[in-house]
């Protein structure tokens, strides 16, 4: 089955910063990417995805990248603000597959 | 608000016992979805029912089983709880079988004594 890596597990940054937290991910078939934050005591929110057919993406202060050759991406947040300090988790499935699998968890602080 | 809603917001209940959590899905998603959240750990994948039937499983115990009944509502039953059990149990739908958009409830938070 799908591995998906995280890391960092923790990073801090200081606001008006640039985040970056990157993935990994293990089998070569997944091609839809999704990143979720989860603020405390809420569940995960959709803030970004990419499919396999496109190698960018940005909304705003948030993009993310995928490789498909290395079979890594990454989400970028730039100019980061206090109200972005939460968990961030990605994961990676099959178009046709219904299983997401998601890394451990980046846990974001931007300090004012 | 992402539309999908989880009953009840907190549990708390001793080892052996048995519980039911419930979801409802946003209006018009087939798929409901749950996954175990333990303390500091991702989100694990328990099973995802696709407009009533089964369409796939993951690290899903024999205790626990579920169910999606015909108005799309689901229910997640764990019986014979452990201490190991506690941890938060989210619900996710999405309008298809797979590779959409899944849209996380606020979760049930389960603390088994």
């Amino acid at each position: 089955g799908e591995n998906v890596e995280q890391h960092p597990s923790t990073l801090s940054v200081q606001e008006g910063d640039s985040a970056v937290i990157k993935c990994t991910y293990s089998d070569s078939a997944s091609n839809y990417f999704p990143w979720y934050k989860q603020e405390l005591g809420k569940g995960p929110q959709l803030i970004i995805d990419i499919r396999s057919n496109v190698g960018e993406k940005k909304d705003q202060r948030i993009a993310v990248t995928l490789n498909k050759t290395a079979k890594h991406f990454s989400l970028h947040i730039t100019e980061t603000q206090p109200e972005d300090s939460a968990v961030y988790f990605c994961a990676a499935s099959r178009n046709n597959f219904n299983k997401f699998y998601f890394g451990s968890g980046t846990k974001l602080n931007v300090k004012p | 608000d992402s539309g999908v809603t989880q009953t009840p917001k907190h549990l708390i209940t001793a080892t052996g016992q048995r519980v039911t959590l419930r979801c409802s899905p946003r209006s018009g998603d087939l798929s409901v979805y749950w996954y175990q959240q333990s303390l500091d750990q991702g989100l694990q994948f328990l099973i995802q029912y696709y407009n009533g039937e089964e369409r796939a499983k993951g690290n899903i115990l024999e205790r626990f089983s579920a169910q999606q009944f015909p108005d799309l509502h689901s229910e997640l039953n764990l019986s014979s709880l452990e201490l190991g059990d506690s941890a938060l149990y989210f619900c996710a739908s999405s309008v298809g079988q797979g590779g959409n958009e899944q849209f996380f409830g606020p979760g049930t938070r389960l603390t088994v004594l």
